[in-house]
């Protein structure tokens, strides 16, 4: 089974912070990458698809990048909304098994 | 609009089972994998498995093996969740999700179910 792995697991920011999550796979997956963010109560969101496509509706300052084991997923001027939990999840392997990376919490400084 | 409609909180006993219906309306049914994550309270999200709605073909998450049934009835557009033996630790908010295809994950879920296991 292909591993996910977050970094870091919680984060401290200010905003209008810039922060970038990183996320790990055990073996390549090219680009079959998926960010999410979840809020408390919450069902997730579904932010950024195949590593670097932005869902129609998402803020521009969510951005996705990377190819192959590593990831990053990077907000460019925290707003206080997006103070939450972010998780990455490949879809990559046939047939599908869409494992998710631990989460990274991220709090207000 | 897409809508993905899941049954409501259950309390269930260790060893007992639990059946966790999502209802989809809004689009045609047979035509997206539904697929089932929980999560554990305090605890990241976990993947269980998907259904083929068109075909009734599975696929589930090693951990699950032999102890989750996922169903579709296809008359009232619903996928359903079966996961048996309960134990202290299935105690979690269970989601269903549309499978937009390997490339764009889920856009659509459910609003979850809290299941919890207790004696």
């Amino acid at each position: 089974d292909i591993q996910m792995t977050q970094s870091p697991s919680s984060l401290s920011a200010s905003v209008g912070d810039r922060v970038t999550i990183t996320c790990r796979a055990s073996q390549s997956i090219g680009t079959y990458l998926n960010w999410y963010q979840q809020k408390p109560g919450k069902a997730p969101k579904l932010l950024i698809y195949g590593a670097s496509s932005l869902l129609s509706g998402v803020p521009s300052r969510f951005s996705g990048s990377g190819s192959g084991t590593d990831f990053t997923l990077t907000i460019s001027s925290l707003q206080p909304e997006d103070f939450a939990t972010y998780y990455c999840q490949q879809s990559y392997t046939t047939p599908r098994m869409y494992t998710f990376g631990q989460g990274t919490k991220l709090e207000i400084k | 609009q897409v809508q993905l409609v899941q049954s409501g909180a259950e309390v269930k006993k260790p060893g007992a089972s639990v059946n966790v219906s999502c209802k989809a309306s809004g689009y045609t049914f047979n035509g997206y994998y539904i697929h089932w994550v929980r999560q554990a309270p305090g605890q990241g999200l976990e993947w269980m498995g998907w259904i083929n709605p068109n075909s009734a073909g599975t696929n589930y998450a090693q951990k699950f093996q032999g102890r989750v049934t996922m169903t579709r009835d296809t008359s009232i557009s619903t996928a359903y969740m079966e996961l048996s033996s309960l134990r202290s630790d299935d105690s979690a908010v269970y989601y269903c999700a549309r499978d937009e295809g390997p490339y764009q994950g889920y856009v659509y879920w459910g609003q979850g179910t809290l299941v919890t296991v207790s004696s």
